[in-house]
């Protein structure tokens, strides 16, 4: 079963609105949480690392004051997009490691379709 | 030079076909590796690590040449069900980035 949490599926607003988007950690701790963005026909990018209790780390190119990123629980991290534009409508996904050991692989979310009118 | 590559795609195979992906990455440092499944508009679902003497689940085997920088995938008596998007990841040392591959489409048809 899924191990990851991510609401809502999807999500349509208008410009200059906020969105926020939860990702759950379900059986396990993360304090490390990822979150990547995938326009259509192209790869996942990395957009912020989430660490719980400190600031996120963002991708280069990747505006922190855009982009609000809360992981204020070892289960729970938030992304905010802020005054969304059109260019903003993506399909964000979150991802966690089940634990720290340097091979464990990414659980994903099951991502938050953007769409911003 | 991207940090990692795949082959572009799409491959078009029949069923029952053996179909082999490649994937470069560039950071020599680079510790662990996975190949990944996308389905079209859902998340990525880890279809297994790689592992350094290669390993196999079922009709997929992935292997690992350090020494070249690549990370392979073979699919074999290919299934309609196989039809997808195959992501190659690399998790690079500290912080435990994980970074992909473009992806490479696979259209298995009866």
């Amino acid at each position: 079963g899924a191990v990851v949490s991510q609401h809502p599926s999807w999500v349509i607003c208008k410009s200059g609105t906020s969105v926020k988007i939860e990702c759950r950690s379900l059986d396990f701790q993360a304090t490390t949480m990822f979150w990547y963005r995938q326009f259509p026909k192209q790869s996942l990018m990395l957009m912020a690392t989430s660490n719980e209790g400190s600031k996120a780390t963002y991708e280069q190119g990747v505006e922190k004051d855009k982009f609000l990123i809360n992981h204020a629980s070892l289960t729970l991290s938030t992304l905010t997009v802020t005054s969304a534009h059109p260019e903003d409508s993506s399909f964000y996904i979150c991802s966690a490691p089940r634990d720290s050991e340097y091979n464990s692989p990414l659980h994903f979310g099951n991502g938050t379709r953007l769409t911003v009118t | 030079r991207k940090e990692v590559e795949q082959d572009p795609g799409p491959f078009n195979v029949p069923e029952g076909a053996t179909v082999a992906f490649n994937c470069t990455y560039s950071n020599s440092a680079s510790q662990s590796f996975f190949w990944y499944r996308q389905d079209c508009r859902k998340e990525p679902k880890l279809l297994m690590s790689v592992y350094s003497s290669g390993n196999e689940d079922g009709r997929f085997t992935a292997q690992l040449n350090r020494a070249s920088q690549y990370i392979s995938l073979l699919i074999r008596d290919s299934k309609l069900s196989d039809s997808a998007t195959y992501l190659c990841a690399v998790k690079s040392t500290g912080g435990f980035k994980t970074i992909f591959g473009a992806g490479t489409r696979l259209f298995v048809k009866a």
